[in-house]
């Protein structure tokens, strides 16, 4: 059936270090595949999203990039900075407004 | 604009009960889509309402039900409430005219408490 997975469960980096998050899913008909931040006790707020004609988009600090061939696509954080530090979620959409979460990625920025 | 509200924002019941909980989408809005959010079981899509429709349904059962007004605000529903429909209900409002998939953004939550 539909699913994302999503690695590491767990992230650990020192400030100023960069952090990859990695996604695979398995449908290939998803076209759509946003990331989600998610601070202790706060609703999942949208950073970045990329549609499946595009291989990479850059937002500042943070860049997705996106193989279709492969079905996996990946956040980028550089620069790492305290507030940085939250539950990142990838996604990707199973027809309209209809989306498939990965587990979730734990990420602590060590100043 | 204002966000996405949701209301309650905690709600205590108890098993065989049944619960309501609301959410208000970004004004000028038409979709709401519900999610469930546990430690063990992360983030599940639960259905999707356009212009009063359900477009897309997950895998839930028939307890959970959930309805549109011609408003764009959405409500859902749980009856017979189980230990483990205990955890955070989150509505996601989504712009843009049919098709998709659009940018989706969360209202901070439910938090259903089922003793």
């Amino acid at each position: 059936g539909e699913n994302v997975e999503q690695h590491p469960s767990t992230l650990s980096v020192q400030e100023g270090d960069s952090a990859v998050i990695k996604c695979t899913y398995s449908d290939s008909a998803s076209n759509y595949f946003p990331w989600y931040k998610q601070e202790l006790g706060k609703r999942p707020q949208l950073i970045i999203d990329i549609r499946s004609n595009v291989g990479e988009k850059k937002d500042q600090r943070i860049a997705v990039t996106l193989n279709k061939t492969a079905k996996h696509f990946s956040l980028h954080i550089t620069e790492t900075q305290p507030e940085d530090s939250a539950v990142y979620f990838c996604a990707a959409s199973i027809g309209a407004n209809k989306l498939i979460f990965g587990a979730g990625t734990r990420l602590a920025v060590h100043p | 604009k204002a966000g996405v509200t949701q209301t309650p924002r905690y709600l205590i019941k108890t098993r065989g009960q049944q619960v309501t909980l609301s959410c208000s989408p970004i004004s000028g809005h038409r979709s709401v889509s519900w999610y469930q959010q546990t430690p063990g079981q992360g983030l599940q899509f639960l259905f999707e309402y356009f212009s009063e429709t359900q477009r897309n349904k997950g895998n839930f059962p028939g307890r959970f039900s959930g309805r549109q007004f011609s408003n764009s605000r959405s409500e859902m529903n749980v009856s017979t409430l189980e230990l483990g429909d205990s955890a955070l209900y989150l509505c996601a409002s989504s712009g843009g005219l049919a098709g998709g998939p659009y940018e989706q953004y969360f209202g901070p939550g439910t938090r259903l408490t089922v003793t």
